[in-house]
């Protein structure tokens, strides 16, 4: 079965510039989760879409956004971007029920100059 | 709010010793606890679990944590370290309410092997 993908791994942006990141879940799974991990802050919970519905979100600004479509794909926008945004952006995806496992991805590695 | 504290930011040992990286928590649920294991340049992988079932919970690779409600512990061992062992653990907590899916991660702990 394969994992979770990820992709772009690697993208370099501007400040004030926008970025959508795509993220595929194992198949089967409904829940995708984003957690942004910087050596300042470590890894911090972004916000959780299950069958095309947030359904947890965490602190981070509104520029932070995302969707699921029908076949539990996911995306993350962030727009506006700030220096502070440089970071690995993981996901993870789980089949959303039960307390089962998250199974995360390789990661993109954003660097805003 | 869930959180856990992870005690050593950096631990070495030399291979074929003992491991033991140290993690407290705090929680006003019955918590689900987590190890996972963080290769440069790879992605996060589980380690192992602990969801209130048996208070020793084995592991992949050797691993085991015990949970300690008295002491609000869940600290990793292996007996014997291995190089592949070279990594940085996180201890995690879940937010009951949220299921798996929201996840509180600790700062951290690297591990380096001496050879």
């Amino acid at each position: 079965k394969a994992g979770v993908t990820q992709t772009p791994r690697y993208l370099i942006k501007t400040r004030g510039q926008q970025v959508t990141l795509s993220c595929s879940p194992i198949s089967g799974h409904r829940s995708v989760s984003w957690y942004q991990q910087t050596p300042g802050q470590g890894l911090q919970f972004l916000f959780e879409y299950f069958s095309e519905t947030q359904r947890n979100k965490g602190n981070f600004p509104g520029r932070f956004s995302g969707r699921q479509f029908s076949n539990s794909r996911s995306e993350m926008n962030v727009s506006t971007l700030e220096l502070g945004d440089s970071a690995l952006y993981l996901c993870a995806s789980s089949l959303g029920t039960d307390y089962n496992e998250q199974f995360f991805g390789p990661g993109t590695r954003l660097t805003v100059l | 709010a869930q959180s856990v504290t992870q005690l050593d930011s950096h631990v070495s040992v030399s291979e074929g010793t003992p491991v033991l990286l140290r993690c407290n928590y705090s929680s006003s649920y019955s918590p689900s606890l987590f190890w996972y294991v963080q290769h440069p340049n790879k992605g996060l992988q589980l380690l192992l679990k602990y969801t209130s079932a048996a208070t020793l919970v084995k592991g992949i690779n050797g691993f085991e944590a015990e949970f300690k409600k008295s002491e609000t512990s869940f600290h990793l061992t292996k007996p014997s370290a291995h190089m592949s062992d070279a990594a940085e653990y996180f201890c995690v907590v879940s937010d009951p309410p949220f299921g798996n899916e929201k996840l509180t991660f600790g700062t951290g702990t690297r591990l380096t092997i001496i050879p």
